[in-house]
């Protein structure tokens, strides 16, 4: 069946970099764009990056940009996200997430999640 | 970008119907048929209830329905039970060529 499984997530200390890695399964992986989205502890969900299906064009949230890269490596299905310049305001659950879409009718929604990885920036 | 704005809380008795709004603007909610409505039971990742505004994936109960006049979305929970206590969100596309969510309501059954 369909699974996304995150990896990468641990302790942190601000200014420092980490890479997130989601693998996919159970579904044609290069047919879909695939999203980060973070929840700070205690907080709502904050959407963070877009891959496109083909990994050509990527967009971010502001807060991250410049600072995070997102890629994926289609023969492999897996979703990598390149966080730099961590800061304490990064501290979140890490979900990635496959972008469902609608042939003729809508896209753009979240249609299956991961569990999630927590990363924490501290000293 | 700025998140959507949705109540903090909204609660109903067993059997009655509540509405949960999501507000924005004119370059997210209002522009675009993109939005999409989730469920958080604690401990757990979001659950996808409503995309497109209106359309439900298969597997979610008709007791949830989405609609959008304006700027303003909604996510209508009928004949309430105790097992739709959970944090919901909305989410839309934008005109920067991003996604905004909401600020999340907490659903409490009574």
């Amino acid at each position: 069946q369909l699974q996304l499984a995150e990896s990468g997530g641990g302790v942190v200390q601000p200014g420092r970099s980490l890479r997130l890695s989601c693998a996919a399964s159970g579904f044609t992986f290069s047919s879909h764009p695939m999203h980060w989205v973070r929840q700070a502890p205690g907080k709502g969900l904050d959407w963070v990056a877009v891959a496109s299906s083909d990994g050509s064009k990527a967009d971010y949230a502001d807060s991250v940009k410049g600072r995070f890269a997102i890629s994926r490596d289609n023969s492999k299905s897996t979703l990598y996200l390149q966080m730099n310049g961590l800061r304490a305001d990064d501290t979140a659950v890490y979900y990635c997430a496959r972008e469902g879409y609608v042939p003729g009718i809508t896209w753009g929604f979240f249609e299956y999640w991961g569990q999630g990885s927590l990363v924490t920036v501290s000293s | 970008q700025s998140a959507l704005t949705q109540p903090a809380s909204v609660s109903g008795s067993p059997g009655q119907s509540i509405t949960i709004s999501c507000t924005g603007t004119s370059s997210d909610v209002g522009g675009y048929n993109y939005v999409s409505w989730y469920q958080q039971l604690p401990g757990k990742a979001p659950k996808l209830m409503i995309y497109g505004v209106s359309y439900r994936p298969s597997g979610v109960s008709n007791r949830f329905s989405g609609s959008k006049s304006g700027n303003t979305a909604s996510l209508t929970i009928s004949g309430l039970q105790a097992e739709d206590e959970a944090d919901y969100y909305c989410n839309s596309y934008t005109s920067s060529y991003t996604y905004v969510f909401g600020t999340g309501t907490k659903v409490t059954v009574l």
